[in-house]
């Protein structure tokens, strides 16, 4: 199993430009997860997926931001426009309902908006 | 809704030492606890969990306790090592009832000296 998949690894973009993070979760795991992390403010939950269906977007911080779930095994974090206070490392994860076997985390994508 | 506090910033101990962590939860006790190891430039790692009604989990040189009187969690590695180097990461759920996601600690940066 080659786990969480995140793309891209780093991102270097202007302020204002539309910036599209890409996951694919394991096979099989019914939860995602995107979660943004700073040093300030530690790992916050931005938004997560059940069945492909959003569940909770309360932690998005505005209408710049979007995320979606077409199918089981691919979802997209998108910013339109970006700023730079949105420079950060974002995280997918997944996880399977019924086991608390813990979430799986992708690598991250390490983003900065310049 | 839950905040989650862990003891310190930063813990320097010798090799061959034991460990101990400590997460605090401001509200209500959470169905399961767990913790989560990352290293620099990685995802955080799951690494074990407890539920509410589990005084103790252990795995390897891993202990971890949970007292919902003290609204704690401890997290003890045995004769640390080096290789014990990183950030430990408690979470729990945010409130009573949900499933699946999770909200993370800032974290604890162990170093273990040779």
């Amino acid at each position: 199993d080659a786990g969480v998949i995140q793309s891209p690894r780093h991102e270097v973009t202007e302020m204002g430009q539309e910036v599209t993070l890409r996951c694919k979760p394991i096979s099989g795991h019914d939860y995602l997860f995107w979660y943004r992390q700073t040093m300030m403010r530690g790992l916050e939950l931005l938004i997560y997926f059940n069945n492909n269906v959003p569940i909770d977007d309360s932690g998005m911080p505005e209408d710049r931001f979007s995320a979606k779930m077409p199918n089981a095994s691919f979802s997209t974090l998108k910013i339109q426009p970006s700023e730079p206070r949105d420079s950060a490392v974002y995280f997918c994860a997944s996880t399977s309902q019924g086991q608390f076997d813990g979430y799986t985390f992708g690598s991250g994508t390490r983003l900065t908006v310049v | 809704s839950q905040k989650i506090e862990q003891n310190s910033e930063a813990l320097n101990i010798q090799e061959g030492k034991t460990a101990t962590l400590t997460c605090n939860y401001t509200n209500y006790s959470p169905a399961y606890l767990q913790w989560y190891r990352q290293d620099p430039g990685r995802g955080p790692v799951f690494l074990l969990l407890i539920r509410e009604n589990e005084k103790e989990k252990r795995k390897e040189r891993l202990k971890v306790t949970f007292d919902t009187t003290l609204k704690q969690s401890l997290f003890h590695i045995t004769a640390s090592q080096p290789a014990d180097s990183a950030t430990y990461l408690c979470a729990l759920n945010p409130y009573p009832g949900s499933q699946g996601n999770l909200i993370f600690g800032k974290g604890t940066k162990l170093s273990v000296k040779p």
